[in-house]
């Protein structure tokens, strides 16, 4: 059964940089099939998605976040990363990471990751 | 860039059905979307792939009692026998190329 985790630090400065690190087991990460996305959902509000990438390298990122994020894979440790920069309050959120097909749907979640901006 | 639109709530009583409603924009009715359900509390879950023609794909362990449907831009998730474990939050979703767009969702309460 394929298994998603999160990890990283819970607590983050203000106009520093997020990151994060998505660990896939039961499957992976180098299958031709899919892309391997970041997901946030701010306190109380709905589900914006951030970013995916490809085995290769690959990258899609939302337009409006693109200019602050950077996703990068490591094939060899079955993990991809996320970097968040000059996060503010407005970046506080829960992040999931999640397993996309290739031109298709999310179709497995991690189980997310608070993320609290604060000085 | 499709955009995905959904109420922002709806309710039915326990044993009833419901009918959720994700409705593509202009120029993407023929847009294939996905539901999540998301538990209070939980991460979300995928339920089914949706195609305009109507026919859906459910997710492993999904129940019978979710099922799909679509009409024009109009995709949708009808849940019947409603449970109080199906009180939830209900996203679509949709995508072009490989870029990834949600509905605001639809909290579900179950009366």
């Amino acid at each position: 059964q394929l298994q998603l985790q999160e990890s990283g630090p819970g607590l983050v400065k203000p106009s520093e940089t997020l990151s994060l690190t998505c660990t896939v087991s039961g499957g992976s990460i180098s299958s031709s099939s899919y892309y391997w996305g970041w997901i946030r959902q701010p306190p109380g509000k709905g589900l914006e998605w951030i970013g995916s990438i490809y085995y290769s390298g690959s990258t899609y990122y939302n337009p409006s976040l693109k200019s602050r994020v950077t996703i990068s894979v490591d094939t060899s440790k079955n993990q991809f990363s996320l970097k968040l920069s000059s996060v503010t309050a407005a970046d506080t959120a829960v992040y999931y990471c999640a397993r996309k097909w290739e031109l298709r749907e999310i179709d497995y979640w991690g189980q997310g990751t608070l993320v609290t901006v604060s000085s | 860039q499709p955009v995905l639109t959904q109420s922002s709530s709806a309710s039915a009583s326990l044993g009833s059905s419901v009918k959720l409603t994700c409705t593509l924009s202009s120029g993407h009715s023929s847009y294939i979307i996905a539901w999540h359900q998301q538990q209070p509390g939980k991460a979300p879950r995928y339920l089914m792939k949706l195609e305009g023609s109507g026919s859906y794909n459910k997710g492993s362990g999904v129940p019978d009692r979710f099922s799909g449907s679509s009409s024009g831009a109009d995709r949708y998730l009808t849940i019947s026998n409603l449970q109080s474990e199906d009180e939830a939050d209900y996203y679509c979703e949709t995508w072009d190329s490989n870029t990834v767009v949600f509905g605001g969702g639809t909290k579900l309460t179950v009366l």
